[in-house]
């Protein structure tokens, strides 16, 4: 059972905007930085967002992170049908003294 | 280029046990922790063991904790993974990646463990 609740699903058209939510609690999000992954159907994970708002090198634009409390937020702009992918939050846990992960969110292009 | 190279999965019965191991290359290999994800078919990620880049420090999610053990050998820039007494709730694809803090940079492409009688 994960620590990180995300919404199952998101779509939009092309073009638009979606924002992924990520909800934990002050022993992770609310006292440890927030990464974000998207991983594209059957390949692995790859890093989007570190330290809730940065962008490793490579990485769109398009793509930007926010943290408010015990929240986070990826938002993706500009929506493509190659961003059709599901999305994972993570940070650490310091009462669990375990890396965690959101339940993940898969983004869908109309 | 960063790369991460998974080896030794399959198919084990229950109770069996498997090494899994990682080669790393394109990064200086001490200077990054190294860990263990795995994601059970059809399901999301799940965290399972990390180790510091001098083997200072290991840690393990409570789901492995006592079964697996993880290792790393800095001359051959190797991790690698022990997997005793293992459930049928094993069975995932596991994942090698660099840890940096909170935050997994690079990964592999995966290694399929199917525990099942």
């Amino acid at each position: 059972q994960s620590v990180l609740t995300q919404p199952p699903s998101v779509s939009a058209a092309p073009g638009q905007r979606v924002t992924i939510s990520c909800s934990g609690s002050s022993s992770n999000i609310g006292s440890n930085y927030v990464s974000w992954y998207q991983q594209l159907p059957g390949t692995a994970p790859k890093l989007l967002i570190y330290d809730d708002n940065k962008r490793p090198s490579g990485i769109p634009g398009r793509f930007s992170g926010s943290k408010s409390g015990t929240s986070a937020t990826l938002g993706i702009t500009g929506l493509q049908t190659g961003d059709e992918a599901d999305y994972y939050c993570g940070t650490w846990d310091t009462s669990l003294r375990a890396h965690v992960f959101g339940t993940g969110t898969k983004v869908t292009v109309l | 280029e960063v790369q991460l190279v998974e080896s030794g999965g399959g198919l084990v019965q229950p109770g069996g046990s498997l090494r899994l191991s990682c080669a790393a290359s394109g990064f200086t290999f001490t200077s990054y922790a190294m860990t263990w994800v795995r994601q059970a078919p059809g399901k999301g990620l799940e965290w399972v063991s990390a180790i510091s880049g001098l083997d200072v420090s290991r840690s393990y999610a409570d789901s492995v904790k006592g079964r697996f053990t993880i290792s790393r050998d800095n001359s051959e820039n190797t991790v690698s993974l022990q997997m005793d007494s293992l459930r049928v709730e094993d069975t995932a694809i596991y994942f090698c990646a660099t840890l940096s803090y909170v935050q997994f940079d690079y990964w592999g492409q995966g290694i399929l463990v199917t525990v099942s009688p």
